[in-house]
């Protein structure tokens, strides 16, 4: 099983700065690598999936990258609205597909 | 619109049996996996299953492995995650899930997201 290890824990950001989050994976996840958003009392939302794509409708100040063990993303101009947790999941060795434990961006 | 609709929240006793569904709307049911994921209360989220609704294959993570069923209804459309036996540590919200691209390949990430159905199992 492949173990995703996210950092930070927690990130606290100003609105208009920018954000980093990072996840490792234990062994090779090639480039399948998905990024989640998730809000309080909602599902996940798929922000980017093959480590870099975005998915429809997310837009362009969240940005992937990475491939194999090391993964990033990046959102540029913190807006309040994207207080949130946020997931990696690699989907390259099954089962399972492994969830981070997730890191939680608050907005200063 | 491509959907997926789960069923409401369940309030159940240790030892109970439940299933609990996931109908898909919008899309062709039988061509994309269904992932199945577990979130306790203020926890993270949990793998535990996937199946392909054209032939019903199913695999499951190994911590949920022999506790949980996985089946389809290729008919309705329609998903289902079950318990024979419920214990208080199943108390959590599942979520069920679709693949991105309808393929038989089941490496993808998963778009289309249930509500979600909330379980709770006390005496």
């Amino acid at each position: 099983e492949i173990v995703m290890t996210q950092s930070p824990a927690t990130l606290s950001v100003s609105p208009g700065e920018r954000a980093t989050l990072s996840c490792r994976a234990s062994q090779s996840a090639s480039s399948n690598l998905a990024w989640y958003q998730q809000k309080p009392g909602q599902p996940p939302r798929l922000l980017i999936y093959g480590a870099f794509t975005r998915a429809t409708g997310i837009p362009a100040r969240f940005s992937g990258s990475g491939s194999g063990t090391e993964f990033t993303l990046t959102i540029s101009s913190l807006q309040s609205e994207d207080s949130a947790i946020y997931y990696c999941q690699q989907y390259n060795i099954w089962p399972p597909y492994t969830f981070g434990q997730g890191t939680k961006l608050e907005i200063k | 619109d491509v959907q997926l609709v789960q069923s409401g929240a369940e309030v159940k006793k240790p030892g109970e049996s439940l299933k609990l569904s996931c109908k898909g709307s919008g899309y062709t049911f039988t061509s994309y996996w269904i992932t199945w994921v577990r979130q306790m209360p203020g926890k993270g989220l949990e793998w535990m299953g996937i199946i392909y609704p054209g032939d019903s294959g199913t695999r499951y993570s190994p911590s949920f492995q022999g506790q949980v069923t996985i089946s389809v209804d290729k008919s309705i459309n329609t998903a289902y995650v079950q318990w024979s036996s419920l214990k208080a540590s199943d108390t959590a919200v599942y979520y069920c899930a679709r693949h991105r691209a309808g393929s038989t390949r089941p490496n993808d990430a998963s778009d289309i997201w249930g509500q979600g159905t909330m379980v709770t199992v006390s005496s």
